[in-house]
């Protein structure tokens, strides 16, 4: 099984800052590799997928890079609809899909 | 647009049986695989159960194999989770996914719930 680690557990900014998201690879995923946001209550939202590919209607302000086993997502400068808990899944091994444990941005 | 509505969650004793259902429309049901995650209370994000667009295939995650089975309607849109000898562990969030490329539409979710 390919585990994903993400860092760190808890971001703690303001809004306007800068956020930077880890997620690593128990071993080389290439590019497989999508991000989620999950706000309290809500379904989990697409917002990058092949690493760096942004979804459908997902603001120039999230940004997703890496490959292989580092990746990192990065949202430019914090709104207030952004603080929630954002995931990290590989489908380099499908259809044994595994998300990452998750980073809570908070204010 | 699309849209992915589940149905069928509830409280059940542990041993019983529940069967979800997840609505779809707003998109070409038929080009699509169709995958169901579940979050546990307070929990990160676990995939369960996928099936391939034609309802060919279906793959299961260990922890439910043998007791879980997914299914496909696609005359009326429609994906099923039958799930048999319930367990505590399995009390979560279970939600419907789109499965493209990656899980692109979620549903809401449908809460099941294991308990005496």
């Amino acid at each position: 099984e390919i585990v994903l680690t993400q860092s760190p557990a808890t971001l703690s900014l303001s809004p306007g800052e800068r956020a930077t998201l880890s997620c690593r690879a128990s071993q080389s995923i290439s590019y497989y590799l999508a991000w989620y946001q999950q706000r309290p209550g809500q379904a989990p939202r697409l917002l990058i997928y092949d690493a760096s590919i942004r979804a459908t209607g997902v603001p120039a302000r999230f940004s997703g890079s890496g490959s292989g086993t580092d990746f990192t997502l990065t949202i430019s400068s914090l709104e207030p609809e952004d603080f929630a808990v954002y995931y990290c899944q590989q489908r380099s091994n499908w259809p044994h899909l595994t998300f990452g444990p998750g980073t809570k941005v908070d204010i | 647009q699309v849209q992915l509505v589940e149905s069928g969650g509830g409280v059940v004793q542990p041993g019983r049986s529940l069967r979800l259902s997840c609505a779809a429309s707003g998109f070409t049901f038929t080009n699509y695989g169709m995958r169901w995650v579940r979050q546990a209370p307070g929990k990160g994000l676990e995939w369960v159960a996928v099936i391939r667009f034609d309802g060919s295939n279906q793959y299961y995650a260990d922890s439910v194999k043998g007791r879980f089975t997914i299914s496909r309607d696609n005359s009326k849109n429609m994906v099923f989770l039958q799930m048999n000898s319930l367990k505590a562990e399995d009390t979560a969030v279970y939600f419907c996914a789109r499965e493209g490329v990656v899980l692109d539409y979620w549903g809401q979710g449908s809460q099941v719930t294991v308990s005496s």
